[in-house]
């Protein structure tokens, strides 16, 4: 399967604790971005990068919310001290943005998120 | 500021038939594109057609087609022929400016179900 893989599928965690994700993108593209959904919303927009330049961050991503990239490859979302409000979908999605080539996003499953 | 309403929580279809999702959209941009996306109980986000605010001919790819009204600001999705597969949340998407970073702004979705 060569689409973006995002690990794990699931994690509960009590209040307080830390938690990370893991998003393997598709190989060859340089764009990698993160969203979260909430029960009966749409998914919105956390942040993104370019290889391993973080360009963006939305006002959602708070103090307790870090993402990194550091190869330009797969990425990580922690998520420090999470609150029940956390308890959401992560979605990550990846998608070429080249001078010669552009695509559209192309998403995970997402890794479903539950603070007790 | 930028916005997607659907306003149609959950639509019926019967296997066979077309089904029209609404969907409409609010921007001061002039560029800008539409998209929609479907969502099945697997989570992760399968694109489905792309609108560019440029695009003179409506968008179709197979049974998908876009009914992209500028004017009225609408950009609803026809879906011919449906399946049992269709059976999906499904989410109008926007994304802002000429540059294709994939921050997209989403609708809160509409759930289709059809009916055998």
């Amino acid at each position: 399967d060569t689409g973006v893989s995002q690990n794990p599928r699931h994690k509960i965690t009590k209040r307080g604790q830390n938690v990370t994700f893991r998003c393997d993108p598709i190989s060859e593209h340089n764009r990698l971005y993160w969203y979260r959904q909430t029960l009966g919303q749409g998914p919105e927009f956390l942040t993104y990068f370019q290889n391993e330049a973080q360009l963006e961050k939305s006002r959602l991503l708070s103090d307790r919310f870090s993402a990194e990239r550091p190869k330009g490859s797969f990425s990580t979302l922690e998520i420090q001290r999470t609150e029940q409000g956390d308890s959401a979908m992560y979605l990550c999605a990846s998608s070429i943005h080249s001078k010669g080539a552009r695509t559209e996003a192309f998403f995970g499953q997402g890794t479903r998120l539950t603070v007790v | 500021a930028q916005k997607i309403t659907q306003t149609q929580p959950g639509m019926f279809v019967q296997e066979k038939e077309a089904v029209t999702l609404d969907c409409t959209y609010d921007t001061s941009d002039q560029s800008y594109g539409l998209f929609w996306y479907k969502q099945p109980s697997s989570g992760e986000m399968i694109f489905l057609i792309y609108q560019g605010s440029y695009d003179e001919q409506n968008a179709t790819e197979g049974r998908y087609s876009l009914n992209f009204q500028k004017a009225r600001k609408s950009a609803n999705l026809v879906i011919s022929a449906s399946q049992l597969g269709d059976s999906a949340m499904y989410f109008c998407a926007m994304r802002e400016g000429a540059d294709s970073s994939y921050k997209l702004i989403f609708g809160s979705g509409t759930r289709l179900l059809v009916r055998p």
